[in-house]
């Protein structure tokens, strides 16, 4: 089964309100990675976030390894914050599995 | 800091052509890595995991005989698509990761293109 399971798939917000991404495990994990895909494919770090809570500028994200689930909290979302965000958990396999992502649309 | 140059960027083959898709690791040593595809409206699919000294593990749906893999050294990996056609195309993605095994760091991606 699928192993990451990312919520929501698609998020429409108006410039300003704030934005909770939401990732949830099946199974136990070593780490957790946050991202944003370009329009053109290539991928931009946001957190990497094994657990625990970390922030940077707008962006916070939170990591509660026993609840297996991991959030991305955008707030006071702006037009530019606009595209897909995608958590990636590594296993203990030592694989890195990417959550389906989220497509945040934020309009004037 | 750690970056992973991933070329070509984009690439167009003809239906059962092959084509080689490289990742330089600069600033780190490239202990550990993971290829990736993401086809049309879906998320990033494990293709095989790499590890040095290790044999290369390939993902269910996926196999060496279709997704060759070198990695020769801590700094170099290539993946090949061979006999590529419609349903190989997407965007293929490196990541890589040292020995202490924290974050990865990826390439900017391959897009493939069969015609």
């Amino acid at each position: 089964g699928q192993q990451v399971q990312q919520s929501p798939a698609s998020l429409v917000l108006q410039e300003g309100e704030n934005a909770e991404l939401q990732c949830n495990f099946s199974t136990s994990l070593n780490s957790m990675q946050w991202f944003y895909q370009r329009p053109e494919g290539s991928l931009v770090s946001l957190f990497y976030n094994p657990s625990g809570t970390k922030q940077s500028g707008r962006l916070t994200s939170t990591t509660v390894i026993k609840e297996r689930r991991s959030s991305l909290h955008i707030s006071s979302s702006q037009i530019t914050d606009s595209g897909t965000y995608l958590c990636a958990m590594e296993t203990g396999g030592y694989k890195v599995v990417f959550g389906s992502g989220t497509r945040l649309l934020v309009s004037p | 800091g750690a970056l992973v140059y991933q070329y070509p960027r984009r690439t167009i083959c003809k239906s059962g052509t092959s084509m080689r898709m490289e990742c330089q690791a600069v600033g780190f040593q490239a202990t550990s890595v993971a290829w990736y595809r993401q086809s049309p409206q879906k998320t990033f699919e494990l293709i095989a995991l790499s590890t040095v000294n290790s044999a290369i593990k390939y993902e269910q749906n996926f196999t060496q005989e279709k997704f060759p893999i070198s990695h020769p050294n801590l700094s170099f990996s290539s993946m090949t698509v061979l006999n590529a056609y419609l349903e190989d195309r997407g965007l293929y993605l490196c990541g890589a990761r040292d020995f202490r095994g924290s974050d990865y760091t990826f390439g900017s991606g391959t897009r493939l293109l069969v015609i």
